[in-house]
């Protein structure tokens, strides 16, 4: 089992909709969360982070962390064509230095 | 502000040589992670430095080694590359004093192609 699984998409969005990413992770005892913003052939942007069940908003981003079911998820709401990116789900598992990254959803902003 | 700087940006190199990565972290940071990052995945975590110490490792073969200098800059060497070592690698620091520690700033990567 991996470490981290999110749905590889792509998925593809119209412009002003709501996109909708999700992550799962094995290690129960993680406890922090980040989700990363990656642009083709950049390096990894952070764009949330989250630490306790419930939401967290910041701007058109929300994360929304379950901890019970070891479930992760962001969403974006009013998508812009400048959203589109591979968006990457990190984990801190418990008593771990390192992050773990899932292989990341590619999602499309149709203009 | 300087942010994480890496260098070089492109390498192309051959089977069986070596190279070596460098990275500067982000001012005010002191540890040092690298990853790997191969095409459609998602970064692999090679090792961390504080303290100029190995702190962690994750499974990558004694061919990876690494170094952390006083001023925590930090060097990623690949000994006898293999084809399958082309990738990108992703250099982040972080603040291990702060309260959110496990936030890591990338650089921008160091492609790497093995011919």
């Amino acid at each position: 089992q991996k470490e981290v699984e999110q749905n590889s998409g792509p998925l593809s969005v119209p412009e002003g909709a709501i996109a909708s990413l999700n992550c799962t992770y094995s290690d129960r005892g993680s406890q922090s969360f980040f989700w990363y913003r990656q642009y083709s052939g950049k390096s990894p942007e952070l764009i949330m982070f989250i630490y306790s069940n419930g939401d967290k908003e910041d701007g058109r981003f929300t994360a929304q962390l379950n901890k019970a079911s070891q479930y992760v998820s962001l969403l974006i709401r009013d998508s812009q064509p400048s959203d589109s990116a591979t968006y990457l789900c990190a984990v801190n598992p418990f008593n771990d230095y390192k992050l773990s990254f899932g292989a990341g959803t590619t999602v499309t902003v149709r203009a | 502000d300087a942010g994480v700087t890496q260098s070089p940006t492109h390498l192309i190199k051959t089977r069986g040589q070596q190279v070596t990565l460098r990275c500067s972290p982000k001012s005010g940071h002191d540890t040092v992670s690298w990853y790997q990052q191969a095409l459609g995945q998602g970064p692999q975590f090679i090792f961390q430095y504080y303290e100029e110490e190995e702190r962690q490792r994750g499974n990558f073969p004694d061919r990876f080694s690494g170094h952390q200098f006083p001023n925590y800059s930090s060097e990623l060497n690949v000994n006898a590359l293999l084809l399958g070592d082309s990738a990108l690698y992703l250099c982040a620091s972080s603040f291990i004093g702060g309260l959110e520690s496990e936030k890591l700033f990338f650089g921008s990567g160091t492609q790497l192609s093995v011919l």
